[in-house]
Order: C-alpha cells, then sequence, then structure tokens
C-alpha cells in the first residue's frame, strides 16, 4: 500500500507564477489535509478537504491560495501570483477518518522556491 | 486557541543515553495527541497516536504519555542511537474537528 504521494517534490517559480501542488493520498483514504512548514516555524494548517468539498479553510490566506480534490484525482494545492513569502514546504497528509479521529499520514512535502 | 510548545528547542545525548522529550498544550479539550519524526528535508513519519481516552502508547524503545488535566505529553526514548538524530514534532489533534495543531520540535543530535 503506497504511502501519500506528492509532486513535485521541488518547485522553483519566479515572483508572479503559479504554482500548482498535487497529493495522492493512501489508497482507501477520503481525507486530505494541506500543511505549510515556513523556515524556522512549526508547521501550520491550511485546509481540509474531503472528495468534492472543503471542510475547513480556515488556515489558507484569503487570497492566491485555493484547494481542491475532484472526484477523480489527486487533491491539488494552488497558489497564484507567488512572491518569496511564499517559498516553504508544503505538505499534503490523508486520514481513513475524520480529522480529530483518525491518524494522518504524511507525504514527503513539496519545497517550493519562490525567487 | 490551542498552542502546543516543545521544550527543549535542540537536545545532544550520547549514545545509549535514556532520554525525554516534552510536550505542552493549553487546551486540555484535544482529542488525540500525536508525536512524529521528521529528518532534514524529509516529511514525516508518525511514531505514536494516543487517544484522549488513553494514558500512554509504547513502540519499540519509544513512549509517550499523555496527561490530559495538566496539558502534557512526553516522549521517552530508551537506549538512543546515532540513527534516532532528528526533528520530533507532537500535534494535539482538537476535539471540535480541527486539524492537528504543530509544535516546534526538538531536535535531538545522538552521538557516538
Amino acid at each position: 500500500n503506497a504511502g501519500v504521494m506528492q509532486n513535485p517534490r521541488h518547485l522553483v517559480r519566479r515572483r508572479g507564477q503559479e504554482a500548482r501542488l498535487r497529493c495522492s493520498p493512501m489508497k482507501g483514504h477520503s481525507h486530505v489535509y494541506w500543511y505549510r512548514q515556513l523556515p524556522e516555524e512549526g508547521l501550520k494548517f491550511m485546509v481540509y478537504l474531503q472528495k468534492e468539498n472543503i471542510i475547513d479553510e480556515s488556515g489558507m490566506p484569503k487570497e492566491r491560495f485555493s484547494a481542491e480534490f475532484p472526484k477523480e484525482g489527486p487533491s491539488i494545492l494552488r497558489i497564484q501570483q507567488v512572491v518569496r513569502g511564499d517559498s516553504a514546504a508544503y505538505f499534503c497528509a490523508s486520514s481513513l477518518q475524520r480529522e480529530g479521529r483518525g491518524k494522518q499520514f504524511f507525504g514527503p512535502g513539496t519545497r517550493l522556491t519562490v525567487l | 486557541k490551542q498552542e502546543v510548545t516543545q521544550i527543549p528547542a535542540a537536545l545532544s545525548v550520547p549514545e545509549g543515553e535514556n532520554l525525554v522529550l516534552n510536550c505542552s498544550f493549553t487546551d486540555s479539550a484535544i482529542y488525540n495527541l500525536q508525536w512524529f519524526r521528521q529528518d532534514p528535508g524529509k516529511g514525516l513519519t508518525s511514531l505514536l497516536l494516543i487517544q484522549s481516552s488513553q494514558r500512554e502508547q509504547t513502540s519499540g524503545r519509544l513512549n509517550a504519555s499523555l496527561d490530559k488535566s495538566s496539558g502534557r505529553s512526553t516522549l521517552y526514548i530508551a537506549a538512543s542511537q546515532p540513527g534516532d538524530s532528528a526533528t520530533y514534532l507532537c500535534a494535539a489533534g482538537g476535539q471540535a474537528g480541527t486539524a492537528l495543531i504543530f509544535g516546534k520540535g526538538t531536535t535531538l543530535s545522538v552521538s557516538s
């Protein structure tokens, strides 16, 4: 059973470009979470999704960031018009049960660098 | 608002020592407490998950305890090895269905 998969592992973008980060949850998991780890900071929750639904986006910046988890395919975290402050490691996690009830399994992360 | 604190921020020990990592949280209404390991430039590996109704969990040389009333959890590592060198993160799962709240971690270095 493959773990949580994220791609790309490393992404370099210039200011103003778009970044698309992909996450495939573990087989059978329908709950996906995105976290961001800024340099010298802890992991911060961004968004929690189930298939075709955003459940909690309280940690998402109000502008330029969006997330989806379609019926088919991976979850996508999209950052429009990236700025240098978006440089961070973005982690995806999945769980079998809704948050708070199940163990979350984390992917290897996507390290975004904005030039 | 839940806040999670880990002390110390960094720890260096010689191989073979037993050690304790500390985690404290401000809101005792948690659903679970999870300990993770993160190697440099890598993702997170889940080590132990303690449900709010439990007091401790054990896996090999690792033992994690949870005291909700005092807002504390500890991760005990027995007979430390150089391969244990990593950053250890604790995270609180909120009862209201909020996502995991992480501490900033303790970076452990075990010398041979």
